[in-house]
C-alpha cells in the first residue's frame, strides 16, 4: 500500500467551476499535510498546509483534513486556466519523513 | 515566503565528467535539505536527506558514491553527480526546511549528459 495515494486524473473542469482534488494516506501517525502545485517543467510550489481536522481557507483554495478517514482534499473555487497544473499531496510523518503522492493533473477549460 | 535557489538552472555535460549543483536557502536557515530527481511525466523521487554538518541519508537504490551531497552550512547544500552517464539526465530539485513543517523547493536543475 502506498503511503499517499492520489487519483492521477486528468481532471478537467470548466473555467469558474470548483475543482476538487483528493488524497488518502496510509499511516495514522501522519501529522502534517501539504498541497503543492507543479507546472510542467517547473518545480513544486507550496500552496497550502494543514495540520488539524477541518477546513483551512486561503483565497480561492480550501484544504480539508479528516484524520479519522485519513483523507485530505483541496478545493479550488472559481477555477482559472492558470490553475492547470499537477497537484501533489504530501504528508509528513515523524521528523523528516515526507511522502508525496504521484499527483493529480488538473486542466481548467476556458 | 521562504526562497530556495538552485544553480545552475540547466547544465549539459559530457559522459564521464562530474557536475555540481548548488542549493541555497536565501532568507532562512535550513536545518534539513532534500534532494529529489524527477523524470519527465513521473513523480518526484527522493534521493537523499541531509542535515547541516552531518552525512546525508540516502534512499534505497541511490548510490552515495555517485551522488555526493555536502550540507556545508545552514544555507547551502551541494549535489555532485560524479562520472555522469546519459541515464543520469534528469530534473534535479532541492528543497529545504527551517524549523517549521513546510518544505520549500528550489527551481530545479535540468541536467543533460551527452
Amino acid at each position: 500500500q502506498k503511503e499517499v495515494e492520489q487519483n492521477s486524473g486528468p481532471l478537467s473542469v470548466p473555467e469558474g467551476a470548483i475543482a476538487s482534488l483528493n488524497c488518502t494516506y496510509s499511516d495514522r501517525g501522519s501529522q502534517s499535510f501539504f498541497w503543492y502545485r507543479q507546472y510542467s517543467g517547473k518545480s513544486p510550489e507550496l500552496i497550502m498546509s494543514i495540520y488539524s481536522n477541518g477546513d483551512k481557507e486561503d483565497g480561492r483554495f480550501t484544504a480539508q483534513l479528516n484524520k479519522a478517514s485519513q483523507y485530505v482534499s483541496l478545493l479550488i473555487r472559481d477555477s482559472q486556466p492558470s490553475d492547470s497544473a499537477t497537484y501533489l499531496c504530501a504528508v509528513l510523518r515523524g521528523g523528516n519523513q515526507f511522502y508525496f503522492g504521484t499527483g493529480t493533473s488538473l486542466t481548467v477549460i476556458p | 515566503g521562504a526562497v530556495v535557489s538552485q544553480h545552475p538552472s540547466w547544465v549539459i555535460c559530457k559522459s564521464g565528467t562530474s557536475v555540481k549543483i548548488e542549493c541555497r536557502s536565501l532568507d532562512f536557515q535550513a536545518t534539513t535539505m532534500f534532494w529529489y530527481r524527477q523524470f519527465p511525466k513521473q513523480s518526484l523521487m527522493l534521493m537523499a536527506t541531509s542535515n547541516e554538518g552531518s552525512k546525508a541519508t540516502y534512499e534505497q537504490g541511490v548510490e552515495k558514491d555517485k551522488f555526493l551531497i555536502n550540507h556545508a552550512s545552514l544555507t547551502l547544500s551541494t549535489l555532485t553527480v560524479t562520472s555522469a552517464h546519459p541515464e543520469d539526465s534528469s530534473f534535479y530539485i532541492c528543497s529545504a526546511r527551517a524549523g517549521t513543517y513546510e518544505q520549500y523547493f528550489g527551481p530545479g536543475t535540468r541536467l543533460t549528459v551527452t
